[in-house]
C-alpha cells in the first residue's frame, strides 16, 4: 500500500514552454501533497504544500506564479512550470500524506526534467 | 528557519566497513526521520524517531535519538554494494506533516 505515482518520468522541453507533472496517491486519499525541488547531489527543497480543494502555501522565493499548484483531488496534485527556462531544469518530486497519518509523507519516483 | 546539518557530506568505504552519518539540528526536535535515495531514485522512508535517547534496529541499520532531541545517527554495520545511495534526515517542522531534509551524506560502497 502507500504508492504515489508522478507522471511523466521525465521531460526534455523548449524554452519559454510549459510542463505539466501529475502527482497520484493510488490506493489512500491525501488531504496534503507536497512538491520538492532537487538539483544534482543536493537535498531535497519543499517548494509547496498542497491541501486539496484550498491553494497552496509556497515556501520562501518560490514563485507562485511561475509553479502553479492545483490540487483538485485527494488522489492527485499537479505542478505546472510555466515558461520554462534552463535553470528550471531540476529533478521534481511529489509526496503525499494520508488522511490518518498526518506526520508520514509517500514519495513519488520524481519527475526529471531538461528545459533546453 | 529550521537547519539541519548532516556530517560528512560523502564517504567511500570498502565493503565489510562500518559507516556512520550524523544529523544535526539547531532546535529541539519533536521526532526524526531517515530516508534512503539510490542514485537516479526516489527518497525511501526508513525510520521515525520520537523518544530521547532511543536507539532502534534494522537488520545491519543502528538508528539513535540524542538524549536533548537535536541530533540523531544511522550507523551502517559491515556495508554491503547494496547500501549505496545518499541518506538523509529529516524534520517535521511548521505544520505537523512538513518536512525539512538534511544536507544527506552520498556513501559510495566499492568492493
Amino acid at each position: 500500500g502507500a504508492v504515489v505515482s508522478q507522471h511523466p518520468s521525465r521531460v526534455i522541453c523548449k524554452s519559454g514552454t510549459s510542463v505539466k507533472i501529475e502527482c497520484r496517491s493510488l490506493d489512500f486519499q491525501a488531504t496534503t501533497m507536497f512538491w520538492y525541488r532537487q538539483f544534482p547531489k543536493q537535498s531535497l527543497m519543499l517548494m509547496a504544500t498542497s491541501n486539496e480543494g484550498s491553494k497552496a502555501t509556497y515556501e520562501q522565493g518560490v514563485e507562485k506564479d511561475k509553479f502553479l499548484i492545483n490540487h483538485a483531488s485527494l488522489t492527485l496534485s499537479t505542478l505546472t512550470v510555466t515558461s520554462a527556462h534552463p535553470e528550471d531544469s531540476s529533478f521534481y518530486i511529489c509526496s503525499a500524506s494520508p488522511r490518518d497519518r498526518a506526520d508520514t509523507q509517500y514519495f513519488g519516483p520524481g519527475t526529471r526534467l531538461t528545459v533546453l | 528557519g529550521q537547519q539541519v546539518m548532516q556530517i560528512p557530506q560523502y564517504q567511500h568505504v570498502q565493503e565489510g566497513e562500518d559507516f556512520t552519518t550524523y544529523c544535526n539540528s539547531s532546535t529541539t526536535l519533536s521526532n526524526i526521520q531517515w530516508y534512503k535515495q539510490r542514485p537516479g531514485g526516489h527518497p525511501v522512508f526508513l525510520i521515525q524517531l520520537v523518544k530521547s535517547g532511543e536507539v532502534k534496529k534494522q537488520k545491519r541499520l543502528t538508528f539513535q535519538f540524542g538524549e536533548a532531541k537535536k541530533n540523531s545517527s544511522l550507523h551502517i554495520t559491515a556495508t554491503q554494494t547494496t547500501d549505496v545511495g545518499t541518506y538523509f534526515c529529516a524534520v517535521n517542522t511548521g505544520t505537523a506533516s512538513k518536512l525539512t531534509f538534511g544536507t544527506g551524506t552520498r556513501l559510495q560502497v566499492t568492493l
